[in-house]
């Protein structure tokens, strides 16, 4: 069970295209979902929290005209880097979570690599 | 605020020997404490998780680790590593505090020598 899945796991694309990316619990509600961007061998950095039908909670340095979310059900969460750059090539993985509760653990998409050519 | 330090960057072990990768955490409240294990380009895969039930976890693949209040601690262990056990792995704190965010430790490698 918690399963999430995210799509597309690749994206290559010209500088100033917009990436949507999605995230979806395929085996559960996830009242709450999680952006991160992965550097090359480093942790991840989160980047927004989503909460299914509000606003997402962005980390302070995001841009939030840059990275959309959205989080229209309780199944999916969608990510959009509005017009992409070289500098935002990194690795995108989301997380889903069933509920508030601090003791839940959050289950990991397989994550999104995208290159900006 | 809740931290969590895990203690190597890299640890190297002999494929059928004992694995330890240490983490300490800091935190004001009970936290919750998991293992993550991520593979190259996917993303991470829950092991075990601590939420103040027993203080020795099991987990997948063999893995289990240990609550120790009195040091701060939550080290993974393995009886007898296998190759496929080569991967980054993460240690990561939540506590009612920090609410609805976790926090990382910065990774350990892990590589497995045949």
């Amino acid at each position: 069970g918690a399963v999430v899945s995210q799509h597309p796991s690749r994206v290559i694309c010209k500088s100033g295209t917009s990436v949507k990316i999605e995230c979806r619990s395929l085996d559960f509600q996830a009242t709450t979902m999680f952006w991160y961007r992965q550097f090359p061998k480093q942790s991840l950095m989160l980047m927004a929290t989503s909460n299914e039908g509000s606003k997402a909670t962005y980390e302070q340095g995001v841009e939030k005209d840059k990275f959309l979310i959205n989080h229209a059900s309780l199944t999916l969460s969608t990510l959009t880097v509005t017009s992409a750059h070289p500098e935002d090539s990194s690795f995108y993985i989301c997380s889903a979570r069933l509920d508030g509760n601090y003791n839940q653990p959050q289950h990991f998409g397989d994550g999104t690599r995208l290159s900006i050519l | 605020a809740q931290s969590v330090t895990q203690l190597d960057s890299h640890v190297s072990v002999s494929e059928g020997t004992p694995v330890l990768l240490r983490c300490n955490y800091s935190s004001s409240y009970s936290p919750s404490l998991f293992w993550y294990v991520q593979h190259p380009n996917k993303g991470l895969q829950l092991l075990l998780k601590y939420t103040s039930a027993a203080t020795l976890v099991k987990g997948i693949n063999g893995f289990e680790a240990e609550f120790k209040k009195s040091e701060t601690s939550f080290h993974l262990t393995k009886p007898s590593a296998h190759m496929s056990d080569a991967a980054e792995y993460f240690c990561v704190v939540s506590d009612r505090r920090g609410y609805q965010k976790v926090t990382f430790g910065t990774g350990t490698k892990l590589q497995v020598i045949p």
